[in-house]
């Protein structure tokens, strides 16, 4: 079974720091590009960050460039969310998610998210 | 403010036919780019709903489908279930913003 598990989520003071994770398994975690998404309390959904297969590409919404990191560890089919600086505003649910392209029988010019964890909490308050 | 417009409710009553719009502009949707549908359910993950405007993932019932015209796509559901009362998102791709973009979210309520 194909499956996405997030942890690391908690409450954190403004100015504080978290380190979120998210471990595969069911699938071959090195062939796909992988992203964040967050879902703040009331709000819509926003696409966070995403990390190409190698890890040597990597792209970010603007409110958390430069506060933000992704990574991975193909090894242990493991994906990462480093968060610096948190703002009360970062406050979500923070979902992972796997990027695809293609499926068996049709392509998409843009990814779709298939499948999706069940997300962790992150409440940045004082 | 979402990038993709979305109706904030819609509702319907079991057995009946609900649409729920999805709007974008030039950068997005009238771009060319791909329409994909998602069902947020409480205390659930995601679920992929709709991938590239019209398609339907195994499993997802018959009664979901998606279509696409210039800078607009729309979710279908026909014969409307009690189960089916969740939140639905669309998601696109924007290149001004080099980056995946989703809808506000519509609430269904099937009455």
């Amino acid at each position: 079974e194909v499956q996405l598990v997030e942890s690391g989520g908690g409450l954190v003071q403004p100015g504080g720091s978290l380190r979120l994770s998210c471990a595969a398994s069911g699938f071959t975690f090195s062939s796909y590009w992988m992203s964040w998404v967050r879902q703040a309390p009331g709000k819509g959904l926003e696409w966070v960050a995403n990390i190409k297969q190698d890890g040597s590409e990597k792209y970010y919404v603007d409110s958390v460039k430069g506060r933000f990191t992704i990574s991975r560890d193909n090894a242990k089919n493991s994906l990462y969310l480093q968060m610096n600086s948190l703002r009360v505003e970062d406050t979500a649910v923070y979902y992972c998610a796997r990027q695809i392209s293609c499926s068996s029988t049709s392509c998409s010019n843009n990814n779709w998210f298939d499948p999706w964890g069940q997300g962790t909490l992150v409440t940045v308050s004082s | 403010q979402s990038v993709l417009t979305q109706p904030p409710s819609v509702s319907g009553a079991p057995g009946q036919r609900v649409t729920i719009s999805c709007t974008g502009s030039s950068s997005n949707i009238g771009a060319g780019y791909d329409v994909h549908w998602y069902q947020l359910l409480p205390g659930t993950a995601p679920k992929l709903l709709i991938y590239a405007n019209t398609n339907r993932p195994s499993g997802v019932p018959d009664r979901f489908s998606g279509s696409k015209s210039g800078t607009s796509a729309s979710l279908a559901i026909t014969g409307l279930q009690a189960e089916d009362e969740a939140d639905y998102y669309c998601q696109s791709y924007d290149s001004s913003l080099s980056g995946s973009v989703f809808g506000g979210g519509t609430k269904l309520t099937v009455l």
